[in-house]
């Protein structure tokens, strides 16, 4: 496998549920990533891990709550969502958080979760 | 508030004729801006980028224009392609509040459609 996948690609969830998403690179990037894109929203950054470190919670619920065991991959554990947190889920990479040359963010298909 | 701004959620042209995407954004703290494409079912891939020091970056078909003073940026496709059509994310890049690492804002996006 190659470039940045997502687990699963599909999700439906009931708002007592817990699942999780998961998110793999196989660049050798140091920095990863999560967004958020609602319908007819832009897309949301949710938060930055750099060298396994969170770096930017960009004022996300503790419904979700991140997990980055290594460079290589990145969780989102859900629990008790809302309706209104059905969207499309991206994780990206790129090889360093620092500089403002951020086109090497490279992105997964991402999980498009509802949220019943 | 919506700090980047893609005005129109949609552009159709004939395939051979220029397709031209705009961008508007309101902080005059980025300094970085980049042009994402994305298909469906599949995450945004980079397509070009331009610092702010410059006012155009040509890369094949791809030209992107930036106007500091009219905070507006541009990215013209000549020919354009049916292979063109997707949705194309004008972003922009500037320091987080903590001054820790760089951040993208997104735009919603335009749907461009090349028709043979």
């Amino acid at each position: 496998e190659t470039g940045v996948t997502q687990t699963p690609r599909h999700l439906v969830m009931g708002m007592t549920n817990k699942k999780s998403l998961k998110c793999e690179q196989h660049l050798g990037h140091n920095a990863m990533y999560w967004y958020k894109q609602s319908a007819k929203k832009p897309l949301e950054l949710m938060f930055v891990y750099n060298f396994k470190e969170q770096t930017e919670n960009n004022s996300v619920p503790s419904r979700f709550s991140p997990e980055c065991p290594n460079s290589s991959h990145l969780f989102l554990h859900l629990h008790t969502l809302q309706p209104e947190d059905s969207a499309l889920y991206l994780c990206a990479s790129s090889q360093d958080w620092r500089g403002p040359r951020l086109e090497t963010q490279y992105f997964g298909p991402g999980t498009r979760l509802l949220v019943l | 508030d919506q700090q980047v701004k893609q005005n129109s959620p949609s552009l159709s042209v004939q395939e051979g004729r220029i397709s031209i995407l705009n961008c508007d954004y309101t902080n005059s703290m980025f300094d970085y801006f980049l042009w994402y494409k994305k298909y469906p079912a599949e995450g945004p891939t980079f397509l070009i980028s331009i610092s702010s020091i410059k006012d155009k970056n040509e890369d094949g078909r791809f030209t992107v224009f930036l106007n500091k003073s009219a905070k507006h940026l541009s990215l013209h496709i000549v020919p354009s392609q049916p292979g063109d059509s997707a949705v194309y994310f004008c972003a922009a890049s500037a320091r987080n509040s903590g001054g820790s690492n760089y951040k993208l804002t997104f735009g919603k996006g335009t749907l461009l459609t090349v028709n043979p």
